[in-house]
């Protein structure tokens, strides 16, 4: 079983836009990270947000974390086509355990 | 150059056959990783190493064998190929456990596409 689930499955927004994703976990963790990848390459990490903390930003990224409701949410401002990619989320201990991701389709 | 490398990009292999996936990292990292990536799935760990000598599975590791004798390599066997183990392969790599609360993120290869007919 997977241990993070994005949802959207898809998103199709225009270029200006803002993005939001959400990422659901089952298990405590103490941490989880957001990954992207591009069209047939692999994953590239964007930001890790650990479990005390509640929002952490990297550019046009925000990353928020409530550990409550085990959910994490991505949040990537004035999107650009370049954005158009598939974002996951990730948790674990020894291994980290992706969940299927969501496409984001950003259009000029 | 540094980096995470896999190789070979593509393979066509039969059905029944053997076939090595490899994965070479240069930074010394402890932990290395070997994921598929099926439409509708995600990513799903095969196989993982926290270091050399130490394998452990993940997820869907049946059908897999992994050794890990130095540090930078951690190559992924299939035994006997099956058309359900046609998938993109990545592997990945991080220097110390990434679930850690300061821990590390992982470094991915751009992956092996596999056919098996």
């Amino acid at each position: 079983s997977q241990q993070g689930e994005e949802d959207p499955q898809a998103l199709s927004i225009q270029e200006g836009e803002n993005a939001t994703m959400n990422c659901s976990y089952k298990t405590s963790i103490n941490n989880l990270q957001w990954y992207r990848q591009n069209s047939g390459r692999g994953l590239v990490h964007l930001i890790l947000i650990r479990s005390n903390e509640r929002e952490k930003h990297s550019g046009r990224l925000r990353v928020t974390l409530d550990t409550s409701k085990k959910s994490s949410s991505l949040l990537i401002t004035a999107s650009r086509a370049a954005d158009t990619a598939s974002y996951f989320c990730s948790s674990g201990y020894n291994k980290l355990i992706f969940g299927a991701g969501t496409r984001l389709a950003v259009h000029p | 150059d540094a980096g995470i490398t896999q190789s070979p990009r593509y393979k066509i292999t039969e059905t029944g056959r053997q076939v090595t996936l490899m994965c070479h990292q240069t930074w010394s990292h402890s932990y290395m990783f070997w994921y598929r990536q099926d439409l509708g799935h995600g990513l799903r760990l095969i196989y993982y190493s926290a270091a050399a000598d130490i394998t452990d599975k993940g997820e869907v590791p049946d059908g897999y064998v992994v050794s890990r004798s130095k540090t930078e390599n951690f190559p992924l066997t299939l035994e006997s190929a099956t058309r359900s183990q046609t998938s993109v392969y990545f592997c990945a790599s991080s220097p110390q456990a990434p679930g850690l609360i300061n821990g590390s993120p992982l470094h991915f290869g751009n992956g092996t596409r596999l056919t098996v007919t």
